[in-house]
């Protein structure tokens, strides 16, 4: 079975403090993404990644970095957390060609005060 | 830029009934990928069922249908003998080969009983 997992699915962080959500996907997808989640917005593109080492800025990248050093594991960094970045966070894979579905994981519910 | 609108924030439906959801979307490309993607309460987004725009034939996936109206930029998904697990947020998508992914802002669904 296909699988996104996510670091925690629950987090609470002070405002200014440096925030790591990770993301793994067990199945040799070339592509990662993460996303936001907001009601009335649904997921917006924060960063995608195309392979190890490569990184494309998406529509919200402000406030956010990424860094992906392996192929299964892909990082989002808040370098310092502020209380619009309250939010649901989703990460998913694809591969590079064919159906191109993203598949999901659990999400991270991100609680910034 | 792309963008996807789905102009129904909240719609329900009788168990059984059928329902449609509407996608508009805007591109200038002509080979893309569109996507509808489910996300039940408190569970995990999935695939419900993609539409390569370079085929005319309308996706089916069992209940699920749509109807892909490419000069107008429409991708409706009908669901047909509603069941109460259809109950979640439906998401529209597009995927343009990797240059562009955008969400639409979702339509919540309710069956009722």
């Amino acid at each position: 079975d296909v699988k996104v997992t996510q670091s925690s699915r629950y987090l609470v962080k002070r405002t200014g403090e440096k925030v790591f959500l990770e993301c793994v996907q067990d199945m040799d997808h070339e592509n990662m993404f993460w996303y936001r989640q907001d009601p009335g917005l649904g997921l917006r593109l924060i960063y995608f990644s195309y392979d190890v080492k490569m990184k494309e800025k998406g529509d919200i990248p402000e406030g956010y970095s990424v860094s992906r050093e392996k192929k299964e594991r892909f990082s989002l960094i808040l370098e310092s957390a502020s209380t619009n970045q309250t939010s649901m966070y989703l990460c998913a894979s694809s591969d590079r060609q064919g159906a191109r579905e993203q598949y999901f994981g659990p999400g991270t519910r991100l609680t910034v005060t | 830029a792309q963008t996807v609108t789905q102009s129904q924030p909240e719609m329900s439906v009788q168990e059984a009934e059928t329902v449609t959801l509407s996608c508009t979307y805007d591109t200038s490309e002509s080979n893309y990928y569109l996507f509808w993607y489910k996300q039940p309460p408190s569970r995990q987004m999935i695939l419900v069922i993609r539409q390569e725009a370079y085929k005319q034939q309308n996706a089916t996936e069992n209940r699920f249908s749509v109807n892909f109206q490419k000069a107008a930029k429409s991708f409706s998904l009908k669901i047909s003998d509603s069941q109460l697990g259809d109950t979640a947020m439906y998401f529209c998508a597009f995927d343009n080969y990797g240059q562009n992914f955008v969400f639409g802002p979702g339509t919540r669904l309710s069956v009722l009983p």
